[in-house]
C-alpha cells in the first residue's frame, strides 16, 4: 500500500528565505506526483504536476523535483513571502493514471514579515 | 468559470440520518472523485468516476454511495450517518490522464458533523 510522508509537519521562516519541503513515498510505481496548496477553510489548489518520466517542474518561484528510484520529491520555494503561508500537500497518483491520489499529511508553512 | 461547486458547505446530521453532498463541475471533465480530510490523516479517496455511468471504490468507501448519471454531476450519498463520518469532504475533477496526468481541480469543501 502506498504511503506518503511529508517532513516537516510545520515550518516557520522569515520573509525572503528560500525553503525546501520534503515528500517521500513508499512505492516507486507512480504515474505522477503533484504538489497542492491549501489555505485555511479552502479547497486545494494545484501548484505543480511532475509526470513519472520527468525530473522537475518549475512555476515562478516554485520548483519541484522528483526522484522516483528513491521515492522522494522536494518543493523549493524561492524568496518566500507572507502570502506563501499555507499548508502544502504532496500527492502521488498510482500506476493507473485515474487520479486516484494518495496524499501526505502536509507541511504547514508560516512566513513572517 | 464556476469550476467545481460543492453544496452544502456546512451540515449537521444526527446519527442514522441520510443525506447527499452535491458536486458539479462545468469544465467537461471526465474524471471526478470524492475525498475526505481528517486531522492528522491527510485526504483519503472515497469513490471515483472515470466517466458518466462508471464509478469505483477508493480507499474508504464504506457507508457512502455514488452515481454518475451525467458528466457534470457526482453526488455523494451518506446512507446512515455515523459520528465517524464527521469530516471535511472534497470533490475533485480533471480531464483524463492523457500522457501523464492533468491538473486536478478541487471544490471548496463540505464540512459535515454527525452528532
Amino acid at each position: 500500500k502506498q504511503e506518503v510522508t511529508q517532513i516537516p509537519a510545520a515550518l516557520s521562516v522569515p520573509e525572503g528565505e528560500n525553503l525546501v519541503l520534503n515528500c517521500s513515498f513508499t512505492d516507486s510505481a507512480i504515474y505522477n506526483l503533484q504538489w497542492f496548496r491549501q489555505d485555511p477553510g479552502k479547497g486545494l489548489t494545484s501548484l505543480l504536476l511532475i509526470q513519472s518520466s520527468q525530473r522537475e517542474q518549475t512555476s515562478g518561484r516554485l520548483n519541484a523535483s522528483l526522484d522516483k528510484s528513491s521515492g522522494r520529491s522536494t518543493l523549493y520555494i524561492a524568496a518566500s513571502q507572507p502570502g506563501d503561508s499555507a499548508t502544502y500537500l504532496c500527492a502521488v497518483d498510482g500506476n493507473t493514471g485515474f487520479q486516484k491520489l494518495v496524499f501526505g499529511t502536509g507541511t504547514r508553512l508560516l512566513v513572517s514579515p | 468559470n464556476a469550476g467545481v461547486t460543492q453544496t452544502p458547505k456546512f451540515q449537521v446530521l444526527k446519527t442514522g440520518q441520510s443525506m447527499t453532498l452535491q458536486c458539479a463541475q462545468d469544465m467537461n471533465h471526465e474524471y471526478m472523485s470524492w475525498y475526505r480530510q481528517d486531522p492528522g490523516m491527510g485526504l483519503r479517496l472515497i469513490h471515483y468516476s472515470v466517466g458518466a455511468g462508471i464509478t469505483d471504490q477508493g480507499e474508504v468507501p464504506n457507508g457512502y454511495n455514488v452515481s454518475r448519471s451525467t458528466t457534470e454531476d457526482f453526488p455523494l450519498r451518506l446512507l446512515s450517518a455515523a459520528p465517524s463520518q464527521t469530516s471535511v469532504y472534497f470533490c475533485a475533477s480533471s480531464y483524463s490522464a492523457g500522457t501523464g496526468g492533468n491538473t486536478i481541480y478541487f471544490g471548496e469543501g463540505s464540512w459535515l458533523t454527525v452528532v
